[in-house]
């Protein structure tokens, strides 16, 4: 049973214009969901995170949006860079995330066109 | 800079051998780590949480006699994969969090595993 799932493998998008990757969840206790970029063999890198109480988070170009009465989340990008060209992973947690488990989506591969 | 550190990153060994991979918290104190695994072109899998001065908790369908978790400290978890085989082979990645609501996990640069 995928808790968290991302529906698109792979998204492809000009320099400059918006990224707008989706993140749906079946799990109604998760109140706490975060968005990694990860590249080949290398550990994900924490993007930015956002808590159930809130219906948006926003640090410089990265803006997550969530849905709770939908149990969806997004990330936009603007404007994409080349070099956020990675594969991008939700996840998402119980109880704050303090010391429970992520589950992570299966994540969408971004490709930022020059 | 990196928070979580992870060695070594890559291991090429023969089957039967015992691997073991560290996991540190560079700058602060961590009563819980994780440790995922990752196929290629698949999503991070949780195998086990792992507990400062206690057992470690086994997601299910992973062998805890194959996937020896020791966090003998605040700052240090290991896992040793034991009798490796082929099937073994794959991505070891793990986390650890600043023990407030709300912080991130942390991830170290993760481990590739190779056993011939």
């Amino acid at each position: 049973d995928q808790q968290v799932k991302q529906n698109s493998p792979s998204l492809s998008v000009q320099e400059g214009r918006i990224s707008i990757l989706n993140c749906d969840y079946t799990n109604s206790m998760f109140d706490y969901f975060l968005w990694y970029k990860k590249y080949p063999a290398e550990g994900p890198t924490f993007l930015i995170s956002i808590s159930s109480i809130k219906d948006k988070n926003e640090d410089g170009r990265f803006t997550v949006f969530l849905n709770k009465s939908a149990k969806h989340l997004s990330l936009h990008i603007v404007p994409s860079q080349p070099g956020d060209s990675a594969v991008y992973f939700c996840a998402a947690s119980e109880n704050g995330g303090a010391t429970n488990k992520l589950i992570f989506g299966t994540g969408t591969l971004l490709a930022v066109q020059p | 800079g990196a928070v979580v550190s992870q060695h070594p990153s890559r291991v090429i060994c023969k089957s039967g051998t015992s691997v073991k991979i560290e996991c540190r918290s560079l700058d602060f104190q961590a009563t819980t780590m994780f440790w995922y695994r990752q196929f290629p072109k698949q999503s991070l899998m949780l195998m086990a949480t792992s507990n400062e001065g206690s057992k470690a908790t086994y997601e299910q369908g992973v062998e805890k006699d194959k996937f020896l978790i020791n966090h003998a400290s605040l700052t240090l978890s290991t896992l040793t994969v034991t009798s490796a085989h082929p099937e073994d082979s794959s991505f070891y990645i793990c986390s650890a969090s600043r023990e407030l609501l709300l912080q991130p996990q942390h991830f170290g640069d993760g481990t590739r595993l190779s056993i011939l």
